[in-house]
């Protein structure tokens, strides 16, 4: 069975650092992980996709600079990193596996549960 | 980066009936790779339609996807109470994925 599991809920203040993480599971090919953000009460937002075999990534332009795609191959794990955040990445993160497609990027056909991230004074 | 605009934003219909949800492209998506997704209260989103018509495993034959080049449709038929959720598309035939805004069919 394919899962995508992610980690926990953050709660933060303004410009501490935080890494979040997510585990693929029970397949054996290698899928690109992509992350979307999920404003509280908006639409769904794509960030950036990276391929965990050699960690080669893309950038959303509107998230590139703000947060950094990391990859650990041996555990297909991927990570979502911020360095100093600010209340306006109070937001659900997801992350997804995509399918295999004849393009840069694919659907997204499994999903992980989703980690909140709150930030506030 | 290539815009997608859904309609309506909202649509109410009652149990049985039938739904059409639009998504336009502001530029033709490549190949058709567009996909639709239905997103719950509290859930992740999860994949309904990929290739514009292909149904994701495990969805069932309610839902159909139709389209090409920029307009795209999903047709939900004979509407069930738990139909009532978010439906969102994406185009993925570029380097920059996108999603539309989001039409959110409720079920009276």
């Amino acid at each position: 069975e394919v899962q995508m599991v992610q980690s926990g809920a953050e709660v933060k203040k303004p410009g501490e650092s935080l890494s979040i993480s997510c585990q693929g599971s029970g397949y054996s090919a290698n899928y690109w992980i992509t992350w979307v953000r999920q404003m509280p009460g908006k639409g769904l937002e794509w960030m950036g996709r990276i391929d965990p075999s050699d960690s080669y990534i893309n950038y959303s332009p509107s998230f590139q600079g703000h947060v950094t795609i990391s990859a650990d191959k041996s555990t297909t794990t991927a990570y979502l990193q911020w360095s100093s955040l600010k209340a306006s990445d109070t937001a659900m993160y997801y992350c997804a596996r995509l399918g295999h497609c004849s393009s840069t990027s694919c659907y997204m056909d499994y999903w992980g549960q989703g980690t909140l991230v709150t930030v506030s004074s | 980066e290539i815009a997608l605009t859904q309609s309506p934003d909202t649509l109410s219909l009652s149990p049985g009936e039938g739904a059409t949800l639009s998504c336009r492209a502001g530029q033709s998506v490549t190949n058709n790779y567009l996909a639709w997704y239905q997103q719950k209260p509290g859930l992740a989103p999860r994949l309904l339609i990929y290739g514009a018509s292909s149904r994701a495993a495990g969805i069932p034959d309610r839902f159909s996807g139709s389209g090409s080049g920029t307009d795209f449709i999903l047709t939900i038929s004979r509407l069930e109470p738990e139909d009532s959720a978010v439906y969102y598309c994406q185009q993925y035939g570029t380097l920059r994925d996108t999603f539309g805004q989001g039409t959110k069919l409720e079920i009276k």
